[in-house]
């Protein structure tokens, strides 16, 4: 099956510093990729969609200053978090469709990163 | 309004019992899909099974086996003959969206923490 990652895994980092996530296609091209973020013990929350080579779409009450995406390259998302906060901290997760061919309909997800924000 | 309801938010079974995670769903789409998603501690999202809104027949994966009603709109996994490794947290997701536009947004329920005994 396809696979997707995420870099780094686990991240803590100091309030006021910004943190970058990957999420890389590894074995497909992603034409379009999802960001999710969960608190623990909750869903999943969409934040962004992003579409290779466009500017990403957000969803409401998602700060787009505050995450920063980059969907450069069709196997690379970026998700960059700005001066982060303690509340920031959650688990960060990724998702990757292969095609616009609406028929297919698996989203393929990364293992996740965890963010702590001390 | 919630578009995804899990009224369970643990169950527990027996090993090799068979067991009912329940979803509801609410849209006004005629074209939508059906998933459940199955997390386990590490964090990942696990496919396990995907329902079209067209489709006729309820989806069966190995030991997954999806109950569409789409009257009642309700899209309920049975588990069967569970095993320990079944013990995670399963949510059920629907995508939305036309089928000409491409965009696989999901929406995902608060979860349901199942814990199987030996």
């Amino acid at each position: 099956g396809a696979v997707v990652s995420q870099h780094p895994s686990r991240v803590i980092c100091k309030s006021g510093t910004s943190v970058k996530i990957e999420c890389r296609s590894l074995d497909f091209q992603a034409t379009t990729m999802f960001w999710y973020r969960q608190f623990p013990k909750q869903s999943l929350m969409l934040m962004a969609t992003s579409n290779e080579g466009s500017k990403a779409t957000y969803e409401q009450g998602v700060e787009k200053d505050k995450f920063l995406i980059n969907h450069a390259s069709l196997t690379l998302s970026t998700l960059t978090v700005t001066s982060a906060h303690p509340e920031d901290s959650s688990f960060y997760i990724c998702s990757a469709s292969a095609t616009r061919d609406v028929s297919s309909y698996e989203q393929y997800f990364g293992p996740g990163t965890r963010l702590t924000v001390t | 309004a919630q578009k995804i309801t899990q009224t369970q938010p643990g169950m527990f079974v027996q090993e090799k019992e068979a067991v009912t995670l329940d979803c509801t769903y609410d849209t006004s789409d005629q074209s939508y899909g059906l998933f459940w998603y199955k997390q386990p501690s590490s964090g990942e999202m696990i496919f396990l099974i995907y329902q079209g809104s067209y489709d006729e027949q309820n989806a069966t994966e190995g030991r997954y086996s999806l109950n569409f009603q789409k009257a009642r709109k309700s899209a309920n996994l049975v588990i069967s003959a569970s095993q320990l490794g079944d013990s995670a947290m399963y949510f059920c997701a629907m995508r939305e969206g036309e089928m000409n536009t491409g965009f696989q947004k999901l929406v995902f329920g608060t979860g349901t923490r199942l814990l199987v005994s030996p």
